[in-house]
């Protein structure tokens, strides 16, 4: 089945940048999603198909793909973004719906 | 807006059935899923169903042991549990499909359930 693999953690300071990946075998082939889970809150879609928001989220949210990497950029981090993040791909061998591990994301 | 219910503590190789209420939007035009948080975890896809319930998809674990359904007229979802494990131990959330897309765009609160003796 096809696995896709997250760092488990990532820290910022307020105001920087903050990139969680996302790496499966040509993953860029795929169109990749994205989750926000705050603690003890349900997930959040923010980014869906590669780079494209839902309504509601902030522009600071983006995403990139290509290759065996996908990339959640998150700019100008506020404390509320801490978060754990999940990446979600659709695919036809095994399972056919995978998360990531997840990335625990810690505003310093 | 999705609201789970029927979670609670069962004992292994109990049953359990989920119930998910769906509002605001047209139930019967979306596929649903139910996707799981074991504690401290991450996720994981557990069942899918189409529109009017003809076709279902489910993760290999649970395979003969789950049963995903839904009633458009009473816009439900449910997962009906059999012969439950530890492992089953999670949160169970209630997913619609994003439609033209891969992804899950709602999300419900959360239902837990324990399987314990």
């Amino acid at each position: 089945s096809y696995v896709l693999t997250q760092p488990p953690s990532v820290s910022v300071a307020p105001g920087e940048t903050a990139r969680i990946t996302c790496g499966g075998n040509n993953i860029g082939s795929k169109s990749v999603h994205w989750y926000q889970q705050r603690p003890g809150r349900a997930p959040v879609l923010v980014v869906y198909d590669d780079s494209d928001r839902p309504s509601g989220i902030p522009e600071r949210f983006s995403g990139f793909n290509s290759g065996n990497t996908a990339t959640l950029t998150i700019s100008r981090v506020e404390a509320g973004d801490e978060a754990d993040y999940y990446c979600q791909v659709w695919d036809t061998s095994g399972d056919p719906w995978v998360f990531g591990g997840g990335t625990k994301l810690t505003v310093l | 807006q999705l609201v789970e219910s029927g979670g609670g503590l069962v004992q292994p190789g109990g049953s359990l059935r989920l119930s998910c209420a769906a509002s605001g939007f047209t139930f019967s035009n979306y596929w649903m899923s139910w996707v799981r948080q074991a504690p401290g975890k991450g996720l994981e896809w557990v069942a899918k169903i189409k529109q009017d319930g003809n076709e279902k998809y489910y993760v290999k674990s649970v395979k003969g042991r789950f049963t995903i359904s839904r009633d458009n007229a009473k816009n439900s979802l449910y997962l009906q549990m059999n012969s439950l494990r530890a492992e089953d131990t999670a949160v169970f959330y209630c997913a619609r499909d994003c439609g033209s897309t891969s992804c899950f765009d709602y999300w419900g609160q959360g239902a837990l359930v324990t399987v314990s003796s």
